[in-house]
C-alpha cells in the first residue's frame, strides 16, 4: 500500500489569503486526487491531478480558485486561493495505482479554518 | 449520476456485539467498492476492497460483502470493541468515471 503524507496538518488563515497544501507519496503512482470534506459531510472530489498537464476539475470547482500542480509521480500541491470562511474544510489527498485494481489510499488530511 | 447511501447514519452498540453496516448504490456499473474508516478530524484508512467480480472480502474481525446486481454492500464487524468507534464510509469506483463516489457514512460508537 502507498503511504501518503500531507503538509500542513492544520492551519488557521485569514479571509482573502491563500494556502498551499503539499501531498507526498512514498512510491510512484499513476493517479492522484484532491478531495474536500466540509464539516459533517462526506468527501467531494475537487480534481484529478495529472502529471505534466493541467488538472481535471469536477463540476463546481475551478482552476483559479483551486490551482493544482503535479510535477512528478510522487508529489502534488493544492492551493486554496482568496479564501473565505466557506472554504473551512478538511482537504484530503489520495493516490491510486495497483495495476488496474484502483485501490485508493488517503493522506491524513489538512484541516483548514478560515476566519 | 451515481448515488451512494449508507444506513444507519449513526449506530451505538455495547462492546462485544456483532453489527452490520449497510451501503447501497444506484448504478451497478462499478469497478470496485471500498470500505474506509475515518476517525474524527483525521484522514481515511482503507479497510477492505471488493472487486466487482468478487462476493466478499475478510480482514480480521471485518467481513464485507458485495451484491452488485442489487446495488448493495454490507460491512460486518464481529465482537465490536471501543476502538472500533469511528465513522465508516463506503465508496464505489465507477466504471469510466475515474474516481470514487462516497457514501454519507455511518458513525459508530461502541460503548465499553
Amino acid at each position: 500500500s502507498a503511504v501518503i503524507s500531507q503538509k500542513p496538518s492544520r492551519d488557521i488563515c485569514q479571509r482573502g489569503t491563500s494556502l498551499t497544501i503539499q501531498c507526498q507519496v512514498d512510491s510512484q503512482v499513476t493517479m492522484m486526487f484532491w478531495y474536500r470534506q466540509q464539516p459533517g459531510q462526506s468527501l467531494t472530489l475537487i480534481a484529478t491531478a495529472n502529471q505534466g498537464s493541467e488538472a481535471t476539475y469536477e463540476s463546481g470547482f475551478v482552476i483559479d480558485k483551486f490551482p493544482i500542480s503535479r510535477p512528478n509521480l510522487t508529489f502534488s500541491t493544492l492551493t486554496v486561493s482568496n479564501m473565505s470562511p466557506e472554504d473551512s474544510s478538511i482537504y484530503l489527498c489520495s493516490a491510486s495505482d495497483r495495476g488496474g485494481i484502483y485501490e485508493q489510499y488517503f493522506g491524513p488530511g489538512t484541516r483548514l479554518t478560515v476566519t | 449520476k451515481q448515488e451512494v447511501t449508507q444506513i444507519p447514519a449513526a449506530l451505538s452498540v455495547p462492546e462485544g456485539e456483532n453489527l452490520v453496516l449497510n451501503c447501497s448504490f444506484t448504478d451497478s456499473a462499478i469497478y470496485n467498492l471500498q470500505w474506509f474508516r475515518q476517525d474524527p478530524g483525521k484522514g481515511l484508512t482503507s479497510l477492505l476492497l471488493i472487486q466487482s467480480s468478487q462476493r466478499e472480502q475478510t480482514s480480521g474481525r471485518l467481513n464485507a460483502s458485495l451484491d452488485k446486481s442489487s446495488g448493495r454492500s454490507t460491512l460486518y464487524i464481529a465482537a465490536s470493541q471501543p476502538g472500533d468507534s469511528a465513522t465508516y464510509l463506503c465508496a464505489v469506483y465507477q466504471t469510466g468515471a475515474n474516481n470514487l463516489f462516497f457514501g454519507t457514512g455511518t458513525r459508530l460508537t461502541v460503548i465499553p
